[in-house]
């Protein structure tokens, strides 16, 4: 049972470009969403998170949109860098208890 | 500020042999997680912990697997009879009930685990 899903296992985005990662989720109990980055060898970093409350949160270069009524959510990184590669990985919880992570995007910048 | 350590990066093992990870959380943070991911997939939920005391288990947990946090700081997590499907990376990760996201979970280098 597969309660948060990234459909997309890679994404090739040129330098410079908006990149848009998507992430689908089925518990319509969940009520905080997040995105992680995670290079080889590493543990996953926080990027950013957003509140069931909300439909947008934005920290840089990075923003989040939650739509519940589709239980969807997007990350988009905008204008995107070579640094940017890496997986990403979105994750869920409910009352700020376990992650429930998606199977992870693999993003690739093109310089 | 420290982040989240954990300790061997790296163990390779015979089946059948015992092992034992550990994991130091940020400072003061009083929820500790562990989780285990294997190659093309997310980490999956194993165990965590708020202070001493171990609120959940997946039904990952065998019985082989144990883990610990006695003093409400670091926690250890062994492997007792290791399988080759144990191979994987076992990520560790901490937060904090009192912070303003206690949602926000930061994770560790983890320890990358094969059984031969």
């Amino acid at each position: 049972d597969q309660q948060v899903k990234q459909n997309s296992p890679s994404l090739s985005v040129q330098e410079g470009r908006i990149s848009i990662l998507n992430c689908d989720y089925t518990n319509s109990m969940f009520d905080y969403f997040l995105w992680y980055k995670k290079y080889p060898a590493e543990g996953p970093t926080f990027l950013i998170s957003i509140s069931s409350i909300k439909d947008k949160n934005e920290d840089g270069r990075f923003t989040v949109f939650l739509n519940k009524s589709a239980k969807h959510l997007s990350l988009h990184i905008v204008p995107s860098q070579p640094g940017d590669s890496a997986v990403y990985f979105c994750a869920a919880s409910v009352g700020a208890q376990k992650l429930v992570f998606g199977q992870g995007t693999r993003l690739t910048i093109n310089p | 500020d420290t982040g989240v350590s954990q300790d061997p990066r790296h163990k390779i093992t015979k089946r059948g042999q015992n092992v034992t990870f550990r994991c130091d959380p940020i400072s003061e943070h009083n929820r500790l997680y562990w989780y285990r991911q294997t190659l093309g997939q997310g980490p999956e939920f194993l165990t965590y912990f708020q202070n001493e005391a171990q609120l959940e288990k997946s039904r990952l947990l065998s019985d082989r697997f144990s883990a610990e946090r006695p003093k409400g700081s670091f926690s250890t997590l062994e492997i007792q009879r290791t399988e080759q499907g144990d191979s994987a990376m076992y990520l560790c990760a901490s937060s904090s009930t009192q912070g303003r996201t206690p949602e926000t979970q930061y994770f560790g280098p983890g320890t990358r685990l094969l059984v031969l």
